[in-house]
């Protein structure tokens, strides 16, 4: 594997389930992030790792729950949702603040 | 307050035809600027980045990005644009001594044959 992976790919859940997403990241990179993409609105940040680190946490509702157990792993745990959760999840990497981030090809929720 | 703006949603071009797609930001201090490419149902691809130095910056796939201060403005530019090219593209701005990017709303560009 190369690069910035995210399993599952795409994942249904209904508003009491609890699921977990999964991004590892393959570069040696030192911060990781997760980003959620909405229709029509701008990426938003939702949690920097720095060193397994939270870093940053913009305001996002505890049904999502991050954990970082290492530099290369990073998972996003999800328990309640609502609908207007169903977005296309981001996970990213890099070295340090000062260069650019890699994506992975995101997990598809829908909240039913 | 920082921001991005990419004002056209929306381009269309035919094949073969030149391409500028728009980024102006607002932000304090000389910025990071980014250009990236998502096709659909994949992640973001890094197009270009300007840090500093030379304001005109090359990229990958044949696509060129210009870093004008006096206008707040990092449009992307390719001389000839390939079907291969149709995909949305965001700007984004990192914030100086944090881990944030500001991204813009994105431009999806289709190109016809």
């Amino acid at each position: 594997e190369t690069g910035v992976t995210q399993t599952p790919r795409h994942l249904v859940m209904g508003m009491t389930n609890k699921k977990s997403l999964k991004c590892e990241q393959h570069l040696g990179h030192n911060a990781m992030y997760w980003y959620k993409q909405s229709a029509k609105k701008p990426l938003e940040l939702m949690f920097v790792y720095s060193l397994e680190e939270r870093v940053e946490n913009n305001s996002v509702p505890s049904r999502f729950s991050p954990e970082c157990p290492n530099s290369s792993h990073l998972f996003l745990h999800l328990h309640t949702l609502q609908p207007e959760d169903s977005a296309l999840y981001l996970c990213a990497s890099s070295q340090d603040p000062y260069n650019e981030q890699f994506f992975g090809p995101g997990t598809r929720l829908t909240v039913l | 307050a920082q921001s991005v703006t990419q004002p056209d949603i929306h381009i269309t071009v035919s094949e073969g035809a030149s391409l500028e797609l728009r980024c102006n930001y607002s932000y304090g201090a000389t910025p990071y600027l980014f250009w990236y490419v998502q096709s659909p149902g994949q992640g973001l691809q890094l197009l270009l980045k300007y840090f500093s130095g030379d304001t005109l910056v090359q990229g990958i796939k044949g696509f060129e990005a210009e870093f004008k201060r006096s206008q707040s403005s990092f449009n992307l530019r390719k001389p000839s644009v390939h079907w291969s090219d149709a995909a949305e593209y965001f700007c984004a701005v990192g914030v100086s001594g944090t881990y944030k990017y500001i991204f813009g709303t994105g431009t999806r560009l289709k190109v016809l044959a």
